[in-house]
C-alpha cells in the first residue's frame, strides 16, 4: 500500500540524549515536511525539504536537525538542544503540482 | 492578527445536528485553502479542499470568501463518527508550506 510511515509510535528519552525519528513515504513525492504538535495547538512546522539534498529551516528548527539523502526518507533528530521536546511529531509528504499533504501517523516523544 | 484563526470551541451538537465553523486568514496572498479532521492522537486527514467558487462533498460544504479573508465549514445531519477536531489550513505567502489553526473542536451526541 502507498503511504507515509512513521516510526517508532511512541518514544521516550532521557535529557541530554539526542534521538531520531523516522519519516518514509512510498508516494513518489517530491516535498516532506515535520511538524510538532503540542496539546491544544496546532501544528507547527520545523523543517520541510522540497528536493533531495536540499532543506529548509520552518518557524521552529532550533533544537532539531535533518537530512534528505534519499526522495523516500526524511528523519528529524530532536537534538538535546531542544528545550521542550515532549511533543506528538508528524510527517508529512506532498505531491509536486499540489497544496496537499498526507500525513504519517505520528510518532509520540516522551523525554524522561 | 494570527495568521489562521478559528473559534476553539467545543461545539457540542446532537445527531441531525447543522453545524458551521468559520476561520479567518491573514494573508491575502494565499491561494490554497483546505479542512483537515484529526481525530484524538490520531493525524490529521484531509477532509477537503476549497476552492473559490465554493465546494460540497456529500455533507460537507466550504465556503471561500477572499474578499473578507473567511473560509467556512459547513456539516449537515451530523453523525455520532463526525466527532473530531477541524483544522483550517492555509499556503503561505510563498506558497511553500502551510500554515496550520489550532482547530474547533465538535462533540456529536445521540
Amino acid at each position: 500500500d502507498g503511504g507515509i510511515t512513521q516510526s517508532p509510535k511512541y518514544l521516550f528519552r532521557k535529557e541530554g540524549q539526542n534521538v531520531t525519528l523516522s519519516c518514509e513515504q512510498n508516494l513518489n513525492h517530491d516535498a516532506m515536511y515535520w511538524y510538532r504538535q503540542d496539546p491544544g495547538q496546532g501544528l507547527r512546522l520545523i523543517y520541510y525539504s522540497q528536493i533531495v539534498n536540499d532543506f529548509q529551516k520552518g518557524d521552529i528548527a532550533e533544537g532539531y536537525s535533518v537530512s534528505r539523502e534519499k526522495k523516500e526518507s526524511f528523519p528529524l533528530t530532536v537534538t538535546s538542544a531542544q528545550k521542550n521536546p515532549t511533543a506528538f511529531y508528524l510527517c508529512a509528504s506532498e505531491g509536486t503540482g499540489t497544496d496537499t499533504q498526507y500525513f504519517g501517523p505520528g510518532t509520540r516523544l516522551t523525554v524522561l | 492578527r494570527k495568521e489562521v484563526e478559528q473559534d476553539p470551541g467545543p461545539f457540542n451538537v446532537p445527531e441531525g445536528a447543522t453545524v458551521a465553523f468559520n476561520c479567518t486568514y491573514s494573508n491575502s496572498a494565499s491561494q490554497s485553502f483546505f479542512w483537515y479532521r484529526q481525530d484524538c492522537r490520531k493525524e490529521p486527514k484531509l477532509l477537503m479542499s476549497v476552492y473559490s467558487s465554493g465546494n460540497e462533498d456529500g455533507r460537507f460544504t466550504a465556503q471561500l470568501n477572499r474578499a473578507s479573508q473567511y473560509i467556512s465549514l459547513l456539516i449537515r445531519d451530523s453523525k455520532l463518527s463526525d466527532s473530531a477536531t477541524y483544522l483550517c489550513v492555509v499556503n503561505n505567502q510563498a506558497g511553500t508550506a502551510l500554515i496550520f489553526g489550532k482547530g474547533t473542536t465538535l462533540s456529536v451526541s445521540s
